[in-house]
């Protein structure tokens, strides 16, 4: 079945670093992915997609670019904020004969100022 | 326009005690979501919805969990003789089709059971 594998947490960078959260996916065929956002007490948040190979999906700094060659989808942000800090989930949609996503653990990213 | 509500958003109860969390979807989106997290962990599938179709009850832990929906509106999730390990936030997302679109999630059900 499909798989997402996220880099363990928790990242911890000083305000205004580079910012890599990996991920990579095992899926049939080639699906959307999805970086989803949640904040402390919140609920998740879409935070960018991208809808077939070599597309870069790109929302509020962020970026991740679908590469089926490495069947991955890596988030990167040029400089982090401490408002960036949140847990962050890589996620496949329903695929086959299943309607339900596949989420990543998360990654949880603290940024000091 | 509104977005998924979920209420309460936070609840305790005694062991033992049964408790209902109601989730209020997007307008118009046919497919519905329950999912638990517990403190530092991932999402947990537990039930999904889509439209009138009978649900995909596969995830939900024991028989002292259910959820109805009527329709495409409101849904609730009973938990029964709540225990200790009940405890998470538990999050409800809605989607305009199956599950092969993204999700718009509630703020979630913070439960603690003591």
């Amino acid at each position: 079945g499909d798989s997402v594998t996220q880099m363990e947490g928790p990242v911890t960078l000083s305000e205004e670093a580079f910012l890599t959260i990996n991920c990579t996916y095992t899926a049939t065929g080639y699906p959307s992915l999805f970086w989803y956002v949640q904040y402390p007490g919140e609920g998740l948040q879409l935070l960018l997609k991208a809808t077939k190979a070599d597309d870069k999906g790109s929302n509020k700094g962020f970026e991740a670019t679908y590469r089926k060659e490495t069947t991955s989808f890596h988030l990167e942000k040029g400089s982090v904020q401490v408002s960036d800090s949140a847990v962050y989930f890589c996620a496949l949609p329903a695929s086959g004969g299943s309607y339900i996503p596949t989420f990543g653990r998360g990654t949880s990213l603290i940024v000091h100022p | 326009g509104a977005g998924v509500s979920q209420s309460p958003s936070n609840k305790v109860t005694e062991k033992g005690k049964d408790v209902e969390l109601r989730c209020d979807p997007i307008s118009g989106h046919t497919a519905l979501y329950w999912y638990r997290q517990r403190l530092g962990q991932g999402l947990e599938f537990l039930i999904y919805f889509q439209g009138n179709s009978a649900p995909d009850k596969s995830g939900l832990p024991s028989d002292r969990f259910s959820a109805e929906r009527t329709g495409e509106s409101v849904s609730t999730l009973t938990i029964q003789r709540t225990q200790q390990e009940d405890s998470a936030v538990y999050l409800c997302a809605s989607s305009p089709g199956t599950g092969f679109d993204e999700q718009y999630f509630g703020p979630g059900t913070r439960l603690t059971v003591t």
